[in-house]
């Protein structure tokens, strides 16, 4: 079965600071993985999309790293913004199992201005 | 606009009570899900369908029910609720399944009592 662990649970950052989140998986045979941002009492929004061939997506100030091999995946997030405060999800699709996503707990960022 | 709505927004409810909480996507997304998101547990697959007419189980299915008789809408029935259901729950949907970019609706809070 597939585990998703995103360390550490919540950090803080001052405002201009780049932030770098680490999402590791246990099983490198994945089709996908996903970044999402969800804010309190909201929804999910996804950031970025890396297919298994791909190394990286960038988005703006976001930029998602993969490296299958070592079951890892990073998302930097350059000169962070209060309003970049939010929850981030990590999220793998497996190639077996019931056609799901299986999550980690998110990282929970608070950027102090 | 492209979205996943979700209806109602917050319940309270008691044991037993049947309710139905809808799920509705404009996108013509073939994929829909439920997932329930708890403290520490993260969010978790309740059930997905990959098309009209075709659902399937996730990892916590138990209590719930589940119908896809047209594209865009799958509602999420409690038949029995029970405390152990009060939860935060999402819908989403994609294009054509877990690999795609998966949208989410805004969440409905749940409380049973």
């Amino acid at each position: 079965k597939q585990e998703v662990t995103q360390i550490p649970a919540a950090l803080s950052v001052p405002e201009g600071e780049n932030l770098v989140l680490n999402c590791s998986f246990t099983d490198s045979a994945i089709y996908n993985l996903q970044w999402f941002r969800q804010d309190p009492g909201k929804g999910l929004t996804s950031l970025l999309l890396i297919q298994s061939s791909q190394r990286e997506q960038t988005s703006g100030r976001l930029n998602a790293s993969l490296d299958k091999s070592s079951g890892r995946s990073t998302l930097y997030i350059a000169a962070s913004q209060p309003g970049d405060s939010a929850t981030y999800l990590c999220a793998v699709f497996s190639p077996y199992g019931n056609n799901r996503l299986a999550f980690g707990k998110g990282n929970q960022v608070v950027v102090i201005p | 606009e492209a979205q996943v709505t979700q209806n109602p927004r917050y319940l309270i409810t008691v044991t037993g009570k049947k309710l139905t909480v809808t799920c509705s996507q404009n996108m013509n997304h073939e994929y829909m899900s439920w997932y329930r998101q708890d403290p520490g547990l993260g969010l978790r697959q309740i059930y997905y369908s990959m098309n009209v007419e075709v659902t399937d189980k996730g990892d916590v299915p138990e209590g719930y029910k589940v119908s896809r008789k047209e594209k865009r809408n799958f509602p999420l029935i409690l038949e029995s609720p029970s405390p152990n259901q009060t939860s935060l729950y999402f819908c989403a949907s994609s294009s054509s399944g877990s690999a795609d970019t998966q949208y989410f609706g805004p969440g409905t809070r749940l409380t049973v009592l």
